[in-house]
Parts: structure tokens; sequence; C-alpha cells
């Protein structure tokens, strides 16, 4: 069965700190990697990795996707207390492009 | 260009009764996805369907859930004999057309909080 597990479940930071969000996945047909942010809403999306070993930055996040140990980590710099959300990544498997989605990470961010 | 619309935003219904959730696509987008996320949980795919097909109902509860995407208006979720289980956020996706071999992204439209007493 898919599955993608995400690390830590849930953080605590203070201004400034910088945190690493984990993402590891065993998905059939595996084709991309996403990660979203979501803020009791809608998520909003943030990155897609497709190719192993290019890093991708905004801002002061940034995501690399290691296709060998299956797995995809989230960086946040200089972390604000806007940064407060949860954290999905989410795996695009098969032919029909479904998104399978961790169980997230909560992160929050004291003054 | 709107985003993906759904409604109601939030639905009370009591145990027993049905629940109908709508979801209009961005305009162009011919690809609708159903999420549901259950407390404390991460995003459940549920099924994707095109216009006035099903493509893949995979993570569909096999009774009571029904999903269609008619040729005019929007997609419809629909969960007949509501049981407090139920009570979670459901989200829809759109894309536009599939192009094989390739990820089309997903807009995600703002949820409907389904609560059953």
């Amino acid at each position: 069965e898919d599955k993608v597990v995400q690390s830590p479940l849930s953080l605590v930071v203070h201004e400034g700190d910088t945190v690493t969000l984990n993402c590891s996945y065993e998905v059939t047909n595996f084709r991309s990697l996403l990660w979203y942010k979501q803020e009791k809403k809608a998520p909003t999306f943030l990155f897609m990795l497709t190719s192993s070993g290019i890093e991708k930055k905004s801002g002061r996040l940034s995501s690399i996707l290691d296709k060998k140990e299956l797995s995809s980590i989230l960086n946040i710099t200089a972390t604000q207390t806007g940064d407060s959300a949860i954290y999905l990544c989410a795996a695009v498997g098969g032919a029909t492009n479904k998104l399978i989605f961790g169980t997230g990470t909560l992160l929050a961010v004291q003054p | 260009n709107a985003g993906v619309m759904q409604n109601p935003r939030h639905l009370v219904r009591r145990r027993g009764q049905e629940a109908r959730l709508r979801c209009s696509p961005m305009k162009g987008h011919s690809h609708v996805y159903w999420y549901r996320q259950l407390p404390e949980e991460g995003l459940k795919f549920m099924v994707y369907l095109q216009k006035e097909n099903i493509i893949d109902e995979s993570g569909m509860p096999k009774e009571r859930f029904s999903a269609e995407f008619p040729k005019e208006g929007p997609s419809i979720l629909r969960i007949q004999q509501v049981v407090r289980g139920d009570s979670a956020a459901y989200f829809c996706a759109s894309s536009p057309r599939l192009l094989a071999g390739f990820y089309n992204e997903q807009f995600f439209g703002p949820g409907t909080r389904l609560t059953v007493l």
C-alpha cells in the first residue's frame, strides 16, 4: 500500500530558529513530491520536486528530493510566527496523479 | 479567474441524514479530485473524476458515499445516512487536462467542514 510518512509530528521552536521537516515515501509509479502549507484552511502549494538532488528555494524555504533514499526535506530558516502551520508532504503516484499525503508536521513558532 | 469553489463551507447534519458537498473547479479545468481530512490526520484521497466519468474511486468507502461530475454544473460528493465518523473537512482540487507522463498541479478549494451531530 502506498504511504507517506512525515516526521516529526509536531515541533515547537522560537523565532529565528532553523527547522528541518522530513518526509519519506513508498509509492508505486512515483512521479513527484509536493510540499504544502496548511493554516486552518485549504493547503497552499509550496514546492514540487521531481528530480533528485536539485534544491528548490522560495525565500526562507527550501526543499530537496532524494530518490535513492525515497525522501525529501523542507528547510525553513529564520523562522517567524507566521510560519506556524501544518506542513504537508504529498507524493504523486499512479496514472491518475492522485496525491498521497502524509499526516503532516505541526510547526509552532513562538515569539 | 475565480479559484476552486466549494459550498457550503460548513455543514451540520444529524446522524442518518444526507450530506451533499459541491465543488466548482477552476475555469477550464476538467479534472476534479476529492480528499477527506479527518481530525488530526492528513488528507486522504477519495475519488478522481473527469466530466461524466469516475476515473479512480479507490479511496471511497464502499457504502454510503458517491460522487459525480456532470457535464454541466459542479461536482457533487454525496454521503448518505451520515454517521459521526464522517465528520471531517472535505477538500476538492481541480486540475487542467491531464498530460500523460506529467503531473498537472492540483488547485485546492477552501473545503467543506462537515459536522455530524
